[in-house]
């Protein structure tokens, strides 16, 4: 079945580390994003990539980075930069022009 | 900028009472609108979704939203909420050329009690 796989689902770190989240598809989706959910502040785009090698930052990229080398592939970097980085991170597609949006299970990241 | 706003962060409801959540956005030109659900531990999940056409979109479960381009509004409706409708509800919109990111609320927890 297609569909979008997000790893781990649940990933502990340590301060100052730095921290990869994956996420994969296999819809042949253009469009990947990024999202992070925090209680009681709905999902913020961290960034989004709309073709492979090309990506752009949304509300609140400071602190994150991500590649798009492959068009099934776009992990998320968490870095130490990141000053709160405990939160629910959600990935999605789509095809260009944005009428079907599929969503990941997600990854709960605590910083310990 | 597009912006989405959903004006009641926590409704409670007793069973078979109506629902209406409110969500308004700003965005000049023509959009996709979107409800979503994210019951408790689970994964997000698209109620309805409205493109064109008839402003009154029918979705899963017995949801609708209707579509007030006058009010940029696209408020969500079910007649009689049961107690499995206890969730956190999300609206979002996007750029009717589909090009640009969903921009979401900040979401609506609804506690249906017994």
């Amino acid at each position: 079945d297609g569909g979008i796989t997000q790893s781990p689902k649940y990933l502990f770190r340590k301060e100052g580390q730095n921290v990869t989240l994956s996420c994969e598809q296999n819809l042949n989706h253009d469009a990947m994003y990024w999202y992070r959910q925090d209680p009681g502040q709905g999902l913020r785009l961290i960034y989004y990539s709309q073709i492979v090698n090309d990506f752009q930052k949304g509300d609140i990229a400071e602190g994150y980075s991500v590649s798009r080398e492959k068009k099934e592939s776009f992990p998320l970097t968490v870095t130490s930069a990141q000053k709160n980085p405990t939160a629910f991170y959600l990935c999605a597609s789509t095809f260009f022009g944005g009428q079907g949006y599929t969503f990941g299970s997600g990854t709960r990241l605590t910083v310990v | 900028a597009q912006s989405v706003s959903q004006h009641n962060h926590h409704v409670i409801l007793s069973e078979a009472a109506s629902l209406e959540l409110g969500c308004n956005y700003s965005y000049g030109g023509t959009v996709n609108l979107f409800w979503y659900v994210q019951y408790p531990g689970q994964h997000l999940q698209l109620l309805l979704k409205y493109f064109s056409g008839d402003p009154l979109v029918k979705g899963i479960k017995g949801f609708e939203a209707e579509f007030i381009k006058s009010k940029f509004s696209f408020n969500l409706r079910k007649p009689s909420v049961q107690w499995s409708d206890t969730a956190e509800y999300f609206c979002a919109v996007t750029a009717g050329s589909g090009n640009t990111p969903l921009v979401f609320g900040k979401g609506t927890r609804l506690s249906v009690i017994a």
